[in-house]
């Protein structure tokens, strides 16, 4: 099993769409949670931290289930410059390194 | 946000040869860099992680007798590609971490490494 597991889509969906990705992970010690959004052929870019009490960023919203075991990313209103791959990610050991999920293409269309 | 920087950006080489990639921190001092390697449509996946002074420490499969990684300073990793073939073509990452900082890794624009 992944460790970090992901839906690849890809999504496509209208301009003013709400969509949602889920990202299960395997490790219970994980212990921070990120989302991630990368472009075509460019490095990823931090989009948002992930909190236990769930978080917003305008038109973002990120929740943690740790029973569970799965983050999950929210996009409102989506638009089309949203366009692009979304990794989830989880940060796991003693080096505190990052394992990504396999990422989540979104295409949202005009 | 902190810069991380590549160099070079995209390289083409023949099979067999070696090729360097340098990942610098621009504006911070990083104890820890890492890097990754991500394949056409796939996600990253880490190689191994670097540590100023010490030896890279790399994940399973990552053969650390072709992937050369030399952290001599605190601004500066590097990752050599020895005897490079076709399959090694990729996309190579790398992420710096803030000496002290707890969870943000800056990644750099990455390198595209092309191996006829």
């Amino acid at each position: 099993r992944k460790e970090v597991e992901q839906d690849p889509g890809p999504f496509n969906v209208p301009e003013g769409a709400t969509v949602a990705f889920n990202c299960t992970y395997s490790n219970s010690a994980s212990q921070s949670f990120f989302w991630y959004r990368q472009d075509c052929r460019k490095e990823p870019k931090l989009l948002m931290s992930v909190y236990s009490s769930g978080n917003e960023d305008g038109r973002f919203t990120a929740q943690l289930n740790r029973a569970s075991q799965y983050i999950s990313l929210l996009i409102r209103d989506s638009k089309l410059s949203d366009s692009a791959t979304y990794l989830c990610a989880v940060k796991t050991g003693s080096a505190r390194q990052l394992t990504f999920g396999s990422g989540t293409q979104l295409t949202v269309l005009p | 946000g902190a810069v991380v920087s590549q160099h070079p950006s995209r390289v083409i080489c023949k099979s067999g040869t070696s090729v360097k990639i340098e990942c610098r921190s621009l504006d911070f001092q990083a104890t820890t860099m890492f890097w990754y390697r991500q394949f056409p449509k796939q996600s990253l996946m880490l190689m191994a992680t670097s540590n100023e002074g010490s030896k890279a420490t790399y994940e399973q499969g990552v053969e650390k007798d072709k992937f050369l990684i030399n952290h001599a300073s605190l601004t500066l990793s590097t990752l050599t590609v020895t005897s490079a073939h076709p399959e090694d073509s990729s996309f190579y990452i790398c992420s710096a971490r803030l000496a002290g900082g707890l969870n943000e890794q800056f990644f750099g624009p990455g390198t595209r490494l092309t191996v006829l």
